[in-house]
């Protein structure tokens, strides 16, 4: 009874390196999204697809890219992380956009 | 004004006391009201889902949405340690962008 699985759980990075954040979903859903979360800010909608083939950017994107590989994965890339990018990160997904998102445990990311 | 209000806490209770959780919001536009609960180092699990005015009870946990008030609360009865962790309120217009979240409520249930 997997949900949404992201891996990896924790990462620590320098300045100006890449990393990808992987997600997978083995719920069926049709949409996958990408939140940060931050002390104070809530949860921050970073880019979503709303189905496979599509993605869209939400509130905070620059910086990130993303891919939906295929109906279960959606990755997340950092081409040149920088401090700013330290965060938790937490991928969701939904099967449509009048259900409520599910939650993985999310990646643990310090950028130094 | 944020979009979602939502006191941070923390809130501290003895167990067994009943606990209210409360949320206001400025867009009339939203209709899905939703619940999280967030462990420490674990993603916010799905609590309780309403669509629209009223109230929905799911064991210990009644959630309650006031769209003429723009309010919405949730009640935990008879409280338990198990029940310590940030509270998430959530709320959505429907379609597939975005769900607006409160910053959380941290709950502490004293033994």
């Amino acid at each position: 009874n997997a949900g949404v699985t992201q891996t990896p759980k924790f990462q620590v990075l320098k300045t100006g390196q890449s990393m990808t954040l992987q997600c997978a979903q083995d719920m069926n859903h049709n949409s996958m999204y990408w939140y940060r979360q931050d002390p104070g800010m809530g949860l921050r909608l970073i880019y979503y697809s709303a189905s496979e083939g599509t993605t869209d950017k939400g509130e905070v994107p620059n910086g990130y890219n993303v891919s939906r590989l295929n109906k279960r994965e959606f990755s997340l890339r950092l081409e040149s992380a920088a401090p700013s990018q330290t965060s938790v990160y937490f991928c969701a997904s939904r099967w449509d956009g009048n259900q409520p998102q599910h939650f993985g445990d999310g990646t643990r990311l310090s950028i130094l | 004004q944020k979009e979602v209000e939502q006191d941070p806490g923390p809130l501290s209770v003895p167990e067994g006391a009943i606990v209210s959780l409360n949320c206001t919001y400025s867009n009339s536009a939203f209709q899905y009201f939703m619940w999280y609960r967030q462990y420490s180092r674990k993603g916010p699990e799905l609590l309780m889902y309403t669509y629209s005015s009223g109230n929905k009870e799911d064991g210990r946990f009644t959630a309650q949405v006031d769209k003429s008030s723009k309010y919405i609360s949730l009640f935990i009865r008879d409280s338990q340690p198990s029940d310590s962790a940030t509270y998430l309120c959530a709320m959505d217009s429907g379609g597939y962008q975005k769900v607006t979240f409160g910053t959380g409520t941290k709950l502490q249930v004293i033994p």
